[in-house]
């Protein structure tokens, strides 16, 4: 969707380098969410983001969501070939529906 | 241990076919969801209900329809009015009011 941005399309990185991801939106968003996904299976949740500056830490994987609530970034420090996979972010406009906006995704590999 | 189960894992539907899609949930999670997949693309919303009974169009719903019957099941039809039905299935899952939380394997379909 146009509403919402997702940068790079794909990224190839060696094992050990950090790397950023990042998911813009055209209007200000109600929450924001990160999920992983493996070729061919079903997505999994990573982080919620819902207030302005807010940012959040799994493992090595940090998010964060920009004060203007527009703009996500997902880094990823020390990256390990179980990184791999397409990282997709999704925006949340209503706040009760629970419907997101998906962006396109990123698809990451780690070279060892 | 709780999750959602989409079956088949690969369908094929010949022309003019009517095929449906399963989603089945032990998380007694009110929402569900189905999603569409296309390559290098990020998911759309397809149909989503909230409560057992009732369910709402996505973003794509043209082609496609559901029934939500029992709060664990939430089948998707693909109609032979959808011309275009080639892609990756995915079912999903979450407390009421949230977006989703846990996903399905996905189904990919066919055309033969």
């Amino acid at each position: 969707s146009q509403e919402l941005e997702q940068s790079p399309q794909s990224l190839i990185v060696q094992e050990g380098k950090n790397l950023t991801i990042n998911c813009t939106s055209s209007k200000t968003l109600y929450g924001l969410y990160w999920y992983k996904q493996k070729y061919g299976e079903g997505l999994i949740f990573l982080m919620m983001l819902q207030k302005g500056g807010e940012e959040k830490s799994h493992e090595k994987i940090t998010a964060k969501l920009d004060e203007k609530k527009q703009q996500s970034s997902l880094h990823i420090t020390a990256s390990q070939p179980s990184h791999a996979g397409i990282y997709l972010c999704g925006a949340d406009y209503s706040g009760n529906t629970g419907k997101l906006i998906f962006g396109q995704g990123t698809t990451l590999q780690v070279k060892p | 241990d709780g999750g959602i189960t989409q079956s088949p894992k690969y369908l094929f539907r010949k022309e003019g076919q009517n095929v449906t899609l399963s989603c089945e949930q032990n998380l007694n999670h009110d929402a569900m969801y189905w999603y569409r997949q296309d390559p290098g693309q990020g998911l759309r919303l397809i149909y989503y209900s909230q409560i057992v009974n009732d369910f709402q169009k996505g973003d794509i719903a043209e082609g496609y329809s559901v029934s939500r019957e029992k709060k664990e099941s939430f089948p998707l039809t693909v109609t032979s009015a959808q011309k275009n039905p080639t892609a990756f299935y995915l079912c999903a899952s979450s407390i009421g009011g949230w977006p989703p939380q846990h996903f399905g394997d996905g189904t990919r379909l066919s055309i033969l």
